[in-house]
């Protein structure tokens, strides 16, 4: 079983659509959590951090469960521009030398006119 | 703007050949990491450098080699691509707390002939 895991889909919805995507985790001594984004043959850019209390920005909404060992992303009224893959990450160190970043395989999404 | 950058973006080199990646940041960012990622396939993690403290990953083949002669710059040095080094790489960098995300250069995608 891999460390973090995601769905790979690909998820196809139509604009205005919202879409989740799940990720679980399974070292429960991880510390911080993220989506990132990575177009196709482009470098990762970081969407967003995930807090326990949940965040939001703009159309997106990142929530963490942490007794759960569960992170998901959910997208409203999806864009065209949204199409990519969404890659979840976690951190199993603290800070410092420690920090170590465990990468889902990423879930590809396709948004369709 | 302050940014990671990444040359040459796509780097054709002989088998056997040594070669030379470049990573330049103007974040000032103490951490700087190497990145394979081949397609369909998450960023792999070769080594990092926490200040000029090196360190590699266990399953980081030995032809792979790194330098940080300055906070600024990293270069990853390929002592004799084969076939497989053929991938896209990464350098990212962080500050040291737990909740900093990375910051990606825009990849070198590297071709064996």
């Amino acid at each position: 079983r891999k460390e973090v895991e995601q769905d790979p889909g690909p998820f196809n919805v139509p604009e205005g659509a919202t879409v989740a995507f799940n990720c679980t985790y399974s070292n429960s001594a991880s510390q911080s959590f993220f989506w990132y984004r990575q177009d196709c043959r482009k470098e990762p850019k970081l969407l967003m951090s995930v807090y326990s209390s949940g965040n939001e920005d703009g159309r997106f909404t990142a929530q963490l469960n942490r007794a759960s060992q569960y992170i998901s992303l959910l997208i409203r009224d999806s864009k065209l521009s949204d199409s990519a893959t969404y890659l979840c990450v976690v951190n199993r160190g603290n800070a410092g030398n420690n920090r170590k970043l465990i990468w889902g395989l990423g879930t590809s999404l396709a948004v369709n006119p | 703007d302050a940014m990671v950058i990444q040359n040459p973006r796509y780097q054709v080199t002989q088998f056997g050949k040594p070669v030379t990646l470049s990573c330049s940041q103007t974040l000032n960012h103490n951490v700087m990491y190497w990145y394979q990622q081949k397609s369909s396939q998450a960023p792999k993690l070769l080594f990092h450098y926490y200040d000029k403290d090196f360190n590699n990953e266990a399953d980081t083949p030995d032809n792979f080699q790194s330098r940080r002669p300055n906070t600024s710059f990293c270069f990853l040095d390929i002592r004799s691509p084969g076939l497989g080094d053929a991938a896209m790489y990464l350098c990212a960098t962080s500050g040291s707390g737990a909740g900093y995300g990375y910051t990606f250069g825009s990849g070198t995608r590297l071709t064996v002939v």
